[in-house]
């Protein structure tokens, strides 16, 4: 149980254009869905914190035109990330709180890796 | 503040233990956490235990908390190489954010 899929695992597009990123928990319902940020060698930055049927909190510093998201069911959040640019190109890793243990339990996604040219 | 530290390396051979540290600030937390993650992947909840238990054991994984001194450790028994992953540690304050240690890269030598 507390399976969390993303899709695409990977994409590559060109400077300018938007990605939209999928995050889905297949067998649970999740009001809270969280989206992170990894670069390599490193821990995941939180970017933002996604409840359904309301607006996201983005966390200080990540610009929330930028990285739009959307929680419109309890099994699905997007990340949009609008006019990619290189510097945009990471690990794009969502969760979804769920018990067990605690409702605060995340459970993750696979991870998105996107590629800006 | 909020901070969760790890050492980073960590290379063992194979059918030994291994022994993963991490130390935390804040002590609101009801869970901690071990999260496991492989290249390129997302993480896999490894384990927990509950904030008023001393030790957890989950097959070969062994869990302490040694809450006075704010010491988590996870210890792997008989290491096999497919344990090789980064290790995080990570507890949920009051106010719900998982914060995590800077992962612990765990390499198994046959």
């Amino acid at each position: 149980g507390a399976v969390v899929s993303q899709h695409p695992s990977w994409v590559i597009c060109k400077s300018g254009t938007s990605v939209k990123i999928e995050c889905r928990s297949l067998d649970f319902q999740a009001t809270t869905m969280f989206w992170y940020r990894q670069f390599p060698k490193q821990s995941l930055m939180l970017m933002a914190t996604s409840n359904e049927g309301s607006k996201a909190t983005y966390e200080q510093g990540v610009e929330k035109d930028k990285f739009l998201i959307n929680h419109a069911s309890l099994t699905l959040s997007t990340l949009t990330v609008t006019s990619a640019h290189p510097e945009d190109s990471s690990f794009y890793i969502c969760s979804a709180a769920h018990r067990p243990p605690s409702t605060d339990t995340q459970y993750f996604g696979p991870g998105t890796r996107l590629t800006v040219l | 503040g909020e901070d969760v530290e790890q050492s980073l390396f960590l290379s063992v051979r194979e059918g030994d233990s291994s022994v993963i540290n991490c130390t935390y600030t804040d002590s609101s937390s009801t869970y901690l956490y071990w999260y496991k993650q492989e290249p390129g992947a997302g993480l896999q909840l490894l384990t927990y235990i509950f904030s008023n238990m001393d030790m957890k054991q989950d097959q070969r994984l062994t869990v302490l908390l040694n809450k006075k001194d704010k010491h988590l450790s996870l210890r792997i028994a008989d290491t096999q190489t497919g344990d090789s992953a980064i290790y995080f540690c990570a507890e949920i304050p009051q106010g719900g954010k998982l914060i995590f240690g800077q992962g612990t890269e765990l390499s198994v030598k046959p």
